[in-house]
């Protein structure tokens, strides 16, 4: 089983519109929780850290569930330029400085 | 601006051929990684460095090795090249424990 398990999509949505992606990790043990973005043939680029209490930055929530071991990204009010892959990212416990990443939730906005 | 870049953009080495990949840093930072991306797998880690001529085995180390002769700069060595070494290579950099800046990536096809 992966360490960070996220569905490929594609999530295909009009513009303005709200998505979220969920994705689960196995390892209980792991303390920090991250959203990457990497544009089509782009490097990923952080977009987001994960907390237990929620973190927001303008259109974009994340959210940490450590009971069910899942994390979630919101995008509300969709852009064209919002159309990337999204990358959940782990950091597990005792791996000081080591991240998994998930395969990635590939997103298109459609005008 | 964080700027991680590396040697070349598309690489094309025959079977058995030694191959380095080069990474240099600006930022003075002390980790520097080696990821391959492959559809469906995500990002991998194969190596990683914490300082300067001091190496760790990631994930998938099999088949590479690596040098970190100077701080801003972390090579990726294929001993002998193999179709399945065919991917995108990403060299990332950072100094905390989360935030990962990467670059723009190389893509090598190994026939």
């Amino acid at each position: 089983r992966k360490e960070v398990e996220q569905d490929p999509g594609p999530f295909n949505v009009p513009e303005g519109a709200t998505v979220a992606f969920n994705c689960t990790y196995s390892n209980s043990a792991s303390q920090s929780f991250f959203w990457y973005r990497q544009d089509c043939r782009k490097e990923p680029k952080l977009l987001m850290s994960v907390y237990s209490s929620g973190n927001e930055d303008g259109r974009f929530t994340a959210q940490l569930n450590r009971a069910s071991q899942y994390i979630s990204l919101l995008i509300r009010d969709s852009k064209l330029s919002d159309s990337a892959t999204y990358l959940c990212v782990s950091e597990p416990v005792g791996s000081a400085r080591q991240l998994t990443f998930g395969s990635g939730t590939q997103l298109t906005v459609l005008p | 601006d964080v700027k991680v870049t590396q040697s070349s953009r598309y690489l094309v080495k025959r079977t058995g051929e030694k191959v380095f990949l080069e990474c240099v840093q600006d930022m003075d930072h002390e980790n520097m990684f080696w990821y391959r991306q492959d559809p469906g797998l995500g990002l991998r880690l194969i190596y990683f460095s914490y300082d300067v001529k001091m190496k760790e085995k990631g994930d998938i180390p099999e088949g590479y090795s690596v040098s970190r002769e100077k701080k801003e700069r972390f090579s990726l060595i294929l001993e002998s090249a193999s179709t399945n070494q065919t991917s995108m290579y990403l060299c990332a950099s950072g100094v905390d424990d989360y935030e990962q800046y990467f670059g723009p990536g190389t893509r090598l096809t190994v026939t």
